[in-house]
């Protein structure tokens, strides 16, 4: 059984680009989150997709947006790139909505903004 | 607000000596909580979670309502648990919550 996969797993852009991350679930998992993660801040909620919708959303800019689509797998975007927005992007499945359910991580996306 | 603290940063232990990871949290429901950990050049993956009430690689925890505390506990810590923790709360609202974590280092 395939993984989460996460593409691409590394990338470099420069600040005001845009830039788009995708995920493909474990097959039958409707659920997607996705995470920041930071050396200084952690592991921080971005948001989760359930079914095409969105359920939940972190504290983040408007820059940051996502969307799901009908096979389950999930792209973000952020757009007008800052040097803070350097981080690992984790993507998570589960078979129903997130939380009360077991993660499963994918192996993150890398993004370098210079 | 519903938050998770591991207070420590790094905990270094010799190896066969026993572990705690500390985490606390603040939530006024009934929490829901877990341990991850991701080992080196793997990914993050989850260790146990306390309604499955089970030990994992040695590792156990509990849910201490009173004090607002779920730390992580092995008795005799081997090299192969070198690896960053991370402690979450499920918040009612579908939020899965992570502390800071803290990076165990077993040594020889």
């Amino acid at each position: 059984k395939a993984g989460v996969t996460q593409t691409p797993r590394y990338l470099i852009k420069t600040r005001g680009q845009q830039v788009t991350l995708s995920c493909s679930p474990i097959s039958g998992h409707r659920s997607v989150s996705w995470y920041q993660q930071t050396p200084g801040q952690g592991l921080q909620f971005l948001f989760e997709y359930f079914s095409e919708t969105q359920r939940n959303k972190g504290n983040f800019p408007g820059r940051f947006s996502g969307r799901q689509f009908s096979n389950s797998r999930s792209e973000m975007n952020v757009s007008t790139l800052e040097l803070g927005d350097s981080a690992l992007y984790l993507c998570a499945s589960s078979p129903q909505p997130a939380g009360a359910n077991v993660l499963t991580f994918g192996a993150g996306s890398r993004l370098t903004v210079l | 607000a519903q938050r998770v603290t591991q207070p420590e940063k790094l905990l270094s232990v010799f190896k066969g000596a026993p572990v705690e990871l500390k985490c606390n949290y603040s939530y006024s429901g009934s929490p829901e909580l877990f341990w991850y950990v991701q080992y080196s050049r793997q990914r993050l993956q989850l260790l146990l979670r306390h309604i499955s009430r089970e030990s994992i690689k040695g590792f156990t925890a509990d849910l201490n309502k009173g004090e607002t505390s779920f730390h992580l506990k092995k008795p005799f810590a081997q090299e192969e648990d070198s690896a960053m923790y991370y402690c979450a709360l499920y918040n009612q609202g579908g939020k899965l919550i992570f502390g800071q974590g803290t990076e165990l280092s077993v040594k020889p």
